[in-house]
């Protein structure tokens, strides 16, 4: 079955970097894109940004572009965000989602990132 | 980029009764070459992720009831749940994956009345 594993999240101070990892098993991970799609505590979803199958194309939400940089290694069918100069709106659980052509048909269960002094 | 509003922001429906949700996008999610809404739409309980309810606007997940339909085109769009139980107490967010920037509505809390 298909399982998305985060991990990596914590308490970090501001402008520091942090690295989220997501470890994908069950489907074929370099057939597919990937995202990392973020939730501030009792708020609704912000998506962050997109990786294609094989890592050519990214995109980003204009929140997180210049400070946040999402890649893959799909030997190691690993998702990476890379998390620079945070700021305490970056405080939310991070979910590692999967598409399939659109739609997002499997989360993780996310990891909490908390951006304080 | 596209900016997704919902309506309402929260709904409190009795049980079997019909709850319906809207969403509106700021450009049409329609894409002409396959005449496919690029629309879906999620259920989120408390502490766990969200679940694909719907896709392609109507297009109903494998194992989603049949209580829940989507339906719309273009920039308006509607997940309806047509008898309310206790167990679809939840939020429920749309979101657009037309465009490479994906975006999410603000989510509807749904209640019981």
């Amino acid at each position: 079955q298909v399982q998305l594993v985060e991990s990596g999240g914590g308490v970090v101070q501001p402008g520091r970097s942090l690295g989220l990892s997501c470890a994908a098993s069950g489907f074929t991970f370099s057939n597919y894109g990937m995202h990392w799609v973020r939730q501030a505590p009792g708020k609704g979803l912000e998506w962050v940004a997109s990786i294609s199958s094989d890592g050519s194309s990214k995109n980003y939400a204009d929140s997180v572009k210049g400070r946040l940089t999402i890649s893959r290694d799909n030997s190691k069918n690993t998702l990476y965000l890379q998390m620079n100069s945070l700021r305490a709106d970056d405080t939310a659980v991070y979910y590692c989602v999967k598409d399939f052509g659109g739609p997002y048909d499997y989360w993780g269960q996310g990891t909490l990132v908390t951006v304080s002094s | 980029d596209i900016v997704m509003t919902q309506s309402p922001d929260s709904l409190a429906v009795s049980l079997g009764e019909r709850a319906t949700i809207n969403c509106k996008s700021s450009q049409s999610l329609l894409y002409s070459s396959n005449n496919k809404n690029y629309l879906a739409w999620y259920q989120q309980k408390p502490g766990q992720p969200p679940k694909l309810l719907i896709s392609w606007a109507s297009t109903r997940e494998s194992g989603v009831p049949d209580r829940f339909s989507g339906s719309g085109s273009g920039t308006d769009f509607t997940l309806t749940i047509s008898s309310l139980q206790a167990e679809d107490v939840a939020v429920y967010y749309c979101q657009q994956y037309y465009s490479f920037v994906n975006s999410f509505g603000q989510g509807t809390k749904l209640e019981i009345k």
